[in-house]
């Protein structure tokens, strides 16, 4: 079955970078885009991008466009989601999630979401 | 950026009541607008995708109308894993998300 499995929680200082990961397993992975998407405490969610396993196109919500980078890894099937210069608003847990065609913006299925504190 | 507009924000409904959720957006998305549901401390689930068309493994008391601005989600017969909250999301240009909608039990 299909699976998206990220890596654990972290806690950063303000000025730092995360680097968070997203293990897919039960699909072709070159078939699929892969999005990434925040939820702020107790708040909705916020598209952050979108990057392709196929051909490595990217594509990066205009809120983030110079503080974040996706990538994808064929061979080991993960992508990740770096974002860089960490402020206290960042605080939030980040999905990855699977489009079901690649771009096609339908998420059929998340991964268990990693929660990134940034703290003092 | 499109904007989502999802109403009520919260209802309370008892086991076997129908219930309906409507999203509005600020411009025309066709029908490029899906449902999803989210259990606490949990991820998203997709349920409807395309305004009206059932996600596998979705059971069929889940379903969903519209197109243009407004949208509806339906619950026929709530089941008592049914309460969540649900959100809408626009994938027409690039994606957003409404603020959902949070189902209690009454």
């Amino acid at each position: 079955q299909v699976q998206l499995v990220q890596s654990g929680a972290e806690m950063k200082k303000p000025g730092a970078l995360v680097k968070v990961s997203c293990k897919a397993s039960g699909y072709t992975f070159t078939a699929h885009g892969i999005t990434w998407v925040r939820q702020a405490p107790g708040q909705g969610f916020e598209w952050m991008g979108w990057s392709s396993a196929y051909n490595g196109n990217r594509k990066y919500a205009q809120k983030f466009q110079d503080r974040v980078t996706m990538t994808t890894d064929t061979p080991s099937t993960t992508a990740y989601m770096e974002l860089r210069s960490l402020r206290f608003d960042d605080t939030a847990v980040y999905y990855c999630a699977r489009e079901a065609e690649d771009s096609s913006g339908i998420l059929d299925s998340w991964g268990q979401g990693t929660l990134v504190t940034v703290s003092s | 950026d499109i904007q989502m507009t999802q109403s009520p924000s919260s209802l309370s409904a008892s086991v076997g009541d129908s219930i309906t959720i409507t999203c509005r957006s600020s411009q025309s998305i066709s029908t490029f607008l899906n449902w999803y549901q989210q259990k606490p401390g949990k991820a998203p689930k997709l349920l409807i995708f395309a305004a009206s068309s059932l996600q596998s493994g979705v059971p069929s008391r889940f379903s969903g109308s519209g197109s243009g601005t407004e949208f509806t989600l339906t619950i026929s017969s709530l089941q008592p894993e049914d309460f969540a909250t649900y959100y809408c999301q626009q994938n027409y240009v690039t994606i957003t998300f409404g603020v959902g909608t949070k189902v209690e039990i009454k």
